[in-house]
């Protein structure tokens, strides 16, 4: 069974500080890496789906991107505000949705 | 409003009493899934569906049963509840599978069995 790792497990960090978390694979056998935002409370929202090596997307301050052959995808948070704080979960997609357990980011005033 | 909905959100049962959790998504999906998430685990895949009467098992479907006779609806069947059913439950969707869609969450069923 593919592990899908995510680290660290969580981070606090102030206003305004950028970050980022790093979700790792043992496999380029897949058709796209999912980001997702989960807020408590709520579902899981997709940030990004990401399809190739050197893959890039960007939503706001919000980037991620993709190496297969090093087995390793980065999400890049620029400028963190209290309303970024969730736990953000990567999946990879094959022939099922495999999630690693999350980056819990909280980001105080 | 495109959503995935879940009923009941917060259910308190005994061991052995069956239930049913809904699951209902409005924007014509053929994929629907449904997952667990306990604490230190990642969601795990319980059962999924293709399409209107095509399901199967995910990883961790023991104790769980569903039914796929509309497109729209995916209920999640505990016939015996135990203890170790305790969990957060998520259906989710996506308009199909196989090239990368986006899932859909719904709002999650907080499930504790005693």
């Amino acid at each position: 069974i593919l592990n899908v790792e995510q680290s660290p497990q969580s981070l606090h960090v102030q206003e305004g500080d950028s970050t980022n978390f790093t979700c790792s694979f043992p496999s380029s056998n897949f058709y796209a890496l999912h980001w997702y935002r989960w807020e408590t409370a709520k579902s899981p929202e997709a940030l990004f789906v990401m399809t190739l090596n050197g893959d890039e997307k960007k939503k706001g301050r919000i980037s991620a991107t993709l190496n297969t052959k090093e087995g390793y995808s980065y999400l890049y948070i620029k400028g963190s505000q209290p309303e970024d704080s969730a736990t953000y979960l990567c999946a990879l997609y094959t022939d099922k949705l495999i999630f690693g357990t999350g980056t819990r980011l909280q980001v105080f005033p | 409003e495109a959503q995935v909905t879940q009923n009941p959100r917060y259910l308190i049962t005994v061991t052995g009493k069956k239930l049913t959790v809904t699951c209902s998504q409005n924007m014509n999906h053929e994929y629907m899934s449904w997952y667990r998430q306990d604490p230190g685990l990642g969601l795990r895949q319980i059962y999924y569906s293709m399409n209107v009467e095509v399901t199967d098992k995910g990883d961790v479907p023991e104790g769980y049963k569903v039914s796929r006779k509309e497109k729209r609806n995916f209920p999640l069947i505990l016939e015996s509840p135990s203890p170790n059913q305790t969990s957060l439950y998520f259906c989710a969707s996506s308009l199909f599978w196989g090239t990368g869609e986006t899932q859909y969450f719904g709002p999650g069923t907080r499930l504790l069995v005693l």
